[in-house]
């Protein structure tokens, strides 16, 4: 079944430690992108990457960090989390090629991270 | 402000009735694309729609696009308690010769049994 899959679904930690949530697709999408959801602010994207090994800013990347290694993995890591990072975080992979979004995203299930 | 912004915020509907929701956009657009939230959960994508097209359907969807107007309408018809979820239109745009997509903030659909 194609899919974005997102580990863990639900995440308590505390402040300063750091944590990583990964995504995996198994689509062959050369397309991956983090976006965090607030209540009153949409979603907004983190990073994405348009393909292994290029990665690039979103609207929100101050705190967060990603890795391109492979084509189906784009980890979200958290150096140092603070309690603002508390949010709905959602990985999305795409067929778009290049830096065109005419292709739909598949999203992951969703990862709930709260930080103390 | 929001590139694209859903009206309304929130609707309840019976079952059984159409449910409409719009989105506004400021900008010129490449394609304006749906998708559905249920609660909690990652979005789906429900349609594409290009900025030279007018009209799309899928199943009891119907999407249009004004660009005149910069507005995008989507139509469920003959609503189902399934539907009840979040639904959210997201605009393409072009920036500095790459694109760029922006989601709106969603419209909360409950229906009614």
């Amino acid at each position: 079944e194609a899919q974005v899959t997102q580990n863990p679904r639900y995440l308590i930690t505390v402040t300063g430690k750091k944590l990583t949530v990964t995504c995996s697709q198994n689509m062959n999408h050369e397309y991956m992108s983090w976006y965090r959801q607030d209540p009153g602010l949409g979603l907004r994207q983190i990073y994405y990457s348009m393909n292994v090994e290029v990665t690039d800013k979103g609207d929100v990347p101050e705190g967060y960090k990603v890795s391109r290694k492979e084509k189906r993995n784009f980890p979200l890591i958290l150096e140092s989390p603070s309690p603002n990072q508390t949010s709905l975080y959602f990985c999305a992979s795409s067929l778009a090629r290049g830096r065109s979004y005419n292709s739909p995203l598949h999203f992951g299930n969703g990862t709930r991270l709260t930080v103390t | 402000s929001q590139q694209g912004e859903e009206d309304p915020q929130a609707l309840s509907i019976q079952e059984g009735e159409n449910a409409t929701m719009n989105c506004s956009y400021k900008t010129s657009i490449n394609n304006l694309q749906w998708y559905r939230q249920n609660s909690g959960r990652g979005l789906v994508h429900l349609i594409l729609i290009r900025s030279n097209e007018r009209e799309k359907h899928s199943g009891r969807l119907r999407v249009t696009l004004d660009t005149s107007k910069k507005s995008s309408s989507l139509l469920i018809t003959a609503s189902r308690a399934a539907d009840t979820a979040s639904y959210f239109c997201a605009t393409v745009i072009s920036n500095f010769g790459n694109e760029k997509l922006t989601f709106g903030t969603g419209t909360r659909l409950t229906i009614i049994p």
